[in-house]
């Protein structure tokens, strides 16, 4: 089955240790997000490609990094956690193929970052 | 300052009945409306979406209802199934060539046997 692959699915770290965070596709979509979720908050955009364009949001500190080295593969490094950096981390993809394209997003199971 | 809302942190409903599940928008530029279901320790997963457009969209035992005046939409599940127990996530997008959704901080519905 097609789908959004996330690994780790759980992540423990130390504070201001670097970490990285993968995730894979197999939908060839070319637009692929990631999102920060923490306890009983909304899921919150940090970044997102299209194609290798890379697209911040402006409230994303700069601490959180992405890479995407192919179409299948995206990263989100973290250069310096915190503890406030603790939360559910989560990939999705969709398909952008014209200006009133319908943005169905499909998303991983997501990797839970421990900060001790 | 939240533009998608979900004022209800849970819901509980018995096996059969409907369940409504309620979301507020503010930002008017919001187009195009989706709800994910989320079980734990899974991604969120598309359900059901609903275009500016339309007020009205139906899958099967899933309508999403939307009041553009109101900035309102609704989703209703009947019958309700334990299996449809879940955190339900609202979201929006601008559409055009803005392909970022915002997402309210999620219902979390408990439908008991």
């Amino acid at each position: 089955d097609a789908m959004v692959i996330q690994n780790p699915r759980y992540q423990v770290t130390q504070f201001g240790k670097p970490v990285t965070l993968s995730c894979s596709q197999t939908l060839n979509h070319n637009v692929m997000y990631w999102y920060q979720q923490k306890s009983s908050q909304a899921p919150k955009l940090l970044f997102h490609y299209y194609d290798k364009d890379f697209n911040n949001e402006a409230d994303t500190p700069d601490n959180f990094q992405s890479r995407r080295p192919n179409t299948s593969f995206c990263f989100l490094d973290i250069r310096s956690p915190g503890l406030g950096d603790a939360a559910m981390y989560l990939c999705a993809t969709s398909r952008a193929s014209g200006p009133r394209a319908k943005n169905i997003q499909y998303f991983g199971a997501g990797t839970r970052l421990s900060v001790l | 300052d939240q533009q998608v809302k979900q004022n209800s942190p849970s819901l509980s409903v018995q096996e059969g009945r409907i369940s409504i599940l309620n979301c507020d928008y503010t930002n008017s530029m919001f187009d195009y409306f989706l709800w994910y279901k989320k079980y734990p320790a899974e991604g969120p997963t598309f359900l059901i979406s609903i275009s500016s457009i339309k007020d009205k969209n139906e899958d099967g035992r899933f309508t999403v209802f939307l009041n553009k005046s109101a900035k309102h939409l609704s989703l209703h599940i009947v019958p309700s199934q334990p299996g449809d127990s879940a955190v339900y996530f609202c979201a929006a997008s601008e559409g055009g060539s803005n392909y970022k959704l915002t997402f309210g901080k999620g219902t979390l519905l408990t439908v008991n046997p």
